[in-house]
């Protein structure tokens, strides 16, 4: 089956720092997301992307945070200046038509903000 | 608005039965199930979108009510590999799926 891949897997980063996560969705897939999940918790919605703009976003996702599709296969999540509690493992995910089929998550990207 | 699971964990031993309820104070379009075991991603396991619809494959399977405000998953005769933590999604927007607070399932030898 078609895999949603994201890298790094682990992200170490001190507090004020700029980090970028990437993924690559499927080939054929439209829509993307990110989502976040604090060790323990439940997975948080942040943002969704299609035909190259923001859908939606939560509350979570404020100025600190942007999503590019800088070319025809990656998908980043930029956070400009790490905080605390952006320590979470972040999850990439596509699906072909939106969120109401089948969401393929990628195996994740934890980061670490110290 | 997200949807409220129950139970929040579940312990049972292999070859018993478990439930675990998705409910919303609003009637839904779609309600979404995706299980996640330690350390790895979520894993979709089904969508309904009727009212009265039940789908199901191998020993789980799931329900959603007639008003569609509520759904089930059903987990029969569990084995060890139905570990893990069971999220129930549902829109939250146009093109946003949130996700319930999980339920830990875990199955004892």
């Amino acid at each position: 089956e078609p895999e949603v891949t994201q890298t790094p897997s682990h992200q170490v980063t001190q507090m004020g720092q700029e980090v970028i996560l990437r993924c690559v969705p499927i080939s054929n897939h439209l829509y993307f997301y990110w989502y976040r999940q604090i060790l323990g918790q439940k997975v948080e919605f942040l943002v969704s992307f299609y035909n190259n703009e923001i859908s939606e976003k939560s509350e979570i996702f404020d100025d600190q945070f942007s999503v590019e599709r800088p070319d025809g296969s990656n998908f980043t999540l930029k956070i400009r200046s790490t905080k605390l509690e952006d320590s979470a493992m972040y999850f990439c995910a596509s699906s072909v038509q939106g969120p109401y089929e089948k969401l393929f998550f990628g195996s994740g990207t934890q980061l670490s903000v110290l | 608005q997200q949807p409220v699971q129950s139970p929040q964990a579940v312990i049972l031993r292999e070859g018993e039965d478990a439930v675990i309820n998705c409910s919303s104070s609003k009637a839904l379009y779609s309600v979404h199930w995706y299980r996640q075991k330690h350390g790895e991603a979520p894993v979709f396991l089904m969508i309904l979108l009727k009212g009265g619809e039940q789908k199901g494959h191998e020993k789980i399977s799931a329900s959603f009510n007639e008003k569609k405000q509520q759904s089930s998953l059903y987990l029969t005769a569990s084995q060890l590999s139905y570990s893990g933590t069971y999220f129930c999604g549902t829109e939250g927007g146009a093109q946003k799926l949130v996700f319930g607070q999980g339920t830990r399932l875990t199955i004892n030898p």
